[in-house]
C-alpha cells in the first residue's frame, strides 16, 4: 500500500489556538487532498493542490488554509482554532494518470 | 449532476456469511471506481480498483464487480469475518478534469456478529 503520513493522529486543543495539521507522501503524487469527515458521515473534500505553489479550496467551505511549498508536503493550519473544527481530517495522494486516491490515517481534532 | 449512491446505509450479518454490497453512480466521464474499507476513526483503505473495461476484480475475500454500461458495481464478501465490521466505501474518479475528481458514496456500515 502507498505512503503517506499525517501527523498528529489525535490532538485535542483549546479554543483559539494555532494548529497545523501535517501531511506527508513519498510518492512523488503532483495531486493532493484534504478532506473533512464527521463520525459515520462521509467524506468533504476542503482543500487540494495539482503541485507545488497550486491550493484550491473543495466543495465544502473551511476555515483553514493550505500550502504547498514541496510535492511531498501538504499541511493544512487553523488560525484560531473552534469547537466547530472539531472533526477528523483525512490526507490524501493521487497518481497522475487517475487511479483514485491513497489516504493517510487521518487526525483527529477535538478542540475543547 | 455527478452523483454515487450506495446501498444499504447498513447491514448486519453473522460471521461466515456472505454479503453484497452496491453502489450505483452516475460520474461521467467514467475514470475508474475504487471500493474502500475505513475501519471507525481510520484512514479509507482500498479495496479494488476498476477501469472500464474490467469486470470483476478480486482481492482475497472480496471481490467487486463493475457494468460500466449500467453505471452499477458491487463488492461481495466472503465467509465474512469479525475484522470486516467496517464502513465500506465506492469512490469514483472522473476523467473530465485537470485534477480527476473523486465522487463518494456515503458507504454502508457493516456489522459482523459472532
Amino acid at each position: 500500500e502507498a505512503d503517506i503520513y499525517q501527523t498528529p493522529r489525535y490532538l485535542v486543543i483549546g479554543t483559539g489556538k494555532k494548529i497545523t495539521l501535517e501531511c506527508s507522501q513519498t510518492m512523488g503524487h503532483d495531486k493532493m487532498y484534504w478532506y473533512q469527515q464527521d463520525p459515520g458521515m462521509e467524506l468533504h473534500l476542503i482543500h487540494y493542490s495539482y503541485g507545488v505553489n497550486s491550493t484550491e479550496k473543495g466543495d465544502l467551505s473551511s476555515e483553514s488554509t493550505v500550502s504547498r511549498i514541496r510535492t511531498e508536503h501538504f499541511p493544512l493550519t487553523l488560525e484560531s482554532a473552534r469547537p466547530s473544527h472539531t472533526s477528523q481530517y483525512l490526507c490524501a495522494s493521487s497518481p497522475p494518470h487517475g487511479g483514485g486516491a491513497f489516504f493517510g490515517q487521518g487526525t483527529r481534532l477535538t478542540v475543547v | 449532476k455527478n452523483q454515487v449512491e450506495q446501498s444499504p446505509q447498513s447491514l448486519i450479518i453473522l460471521e461466515g456469511k456472505n454479503c453484497t454490497l452496491q453502489c450505483n453512480y452516475t460520474v461521467s466521464p467514467f475514470s475508474n471506481l475504487r471500493w474502500y474499507k475505513q475501519d471507525t476513526g481510520r484512514g479509507p483503505v482500498s479495496l479494488t480498483i476498476m477501469t472500464f473495461s474490467e469486470n470483476t476484480k478480486s482481492n482475497g475475500r472480496y471481490t467487486a464487480t463493475l457494468d460500466a454500461d449500467t453505471k452499477q458495481s458491487s463488492l461481495h464478501i466472503t465467509a465474512s469475518q469479525l475484522s470486516d465490521s467496517a464502513s465500506y466505501i465506492c469512490v469514483v474518479s472522473d476523467r473530465g478534469s485537470t485534477l480527476g475528481r473523486l465522487y463518494f458514496g456515503r458507504g454502508t456500515q457493516l456489522t459482523v456478529w459472532p
